[in-house]
């Protein structure tokens, strides 16, 4: 079945800068990539999502890239905040199908330092 | 808009013993519910997934026995963790879909004693 591989575990940036996680997946049928942020004792919240049509998507200072040869897809998040620390969690899917499922990387604990 | 609400929010059970969670769908059709569990520091591992007219589909490491499930319409779904020890504990999430992307519940955070 579809693996998703999320890298780093663990990045820390400073404020103003860039924050860049990245994810790569096995199965090409995979055309949904959402991505997660996770609060400490919340459940996650689903911050932008591209699915295969695209290459690119923005939503204010969140970026998500997906190269679709190479398997691969990115969130980057420009000029971090302190209220950007968090966890996040990629994942990839099949959307349309009967095997419709979210298969979600280890996650990226982002840590903000002011 | 189509939410998903899961409860309970927080239980606790004594070891050995089974609790049991419900989801429920409003504003939409969920065709698919998708049951994850977080244990603590990890990421969401997928249980089973549920389509309405189709087998409930079980992963790896998890089973029926352990995890029944039942999604018996096209808004609610259920299940059970039998014989809870403490490797069960974590957040199960209740994930549902009509077609469209996944909305998740708040979730149902299990502990163990």
């Amino acid at each position: 079945g579809e693996q998703v591989e999320q890298l780093p575990s663990i990045l820390r940036v400073q404020e103003g800068s860039s924050a860049s996680i990245n994810c790569s997946y096995e199965d090409s049928a995979s055309n949904y990539f959402p991505w997660y942020k996770q609060e400490p004792g919340e459940n996650p919240k689903l911050i932008i999502d591209i699915r295969s049509n695209m290459e690119r998507k923005q939503i204010q200072e969140l970026i998500v890239l997906l190269d679709k040869k190479a398997k691969r897809f990115s969130l980057h998040i420009t000029d971090t905040q302190p209220g950007d620390s968090a966890m996040y969690f990629c994942a990839a899917s099949e959307m349309g199908t009967g095997n419709y499922k979210y298969v979600f990387g280890a996650g990226t604990r982002l840590k903000v330092i002011a | 808009g189509a939410l998903v609400y899961q409860y309970p929010r927080r239980t606790i059970c004594k070891s050995g013993t089974s609790m049991r969670m419900e989801c429920q769908a409003v504003g939409f059709q969920a065709t698919s519910v998708a049951w994850y569990r977080q244990s603590p520091q990890k990421t969401f591992e997928l249980i089973a997934l549920s389509t309405v007219n189709s087998a409930i589909k079980y992963e790896q490491n998890f089973t029926q026995e352990k995890f029944p499930i039942s999604h018996p319409n096209l808004s609610f779904s259920s299940m059970t963790v039998l014989n809870a020890y403490l490797e069960d504990r974590g957040l199960y999430l209740c994930g549902a879909s009509g077609n469209s992307d996944y909305t998740f519940g708040s979730g149902t955070r299990l502990l163990v004693i």
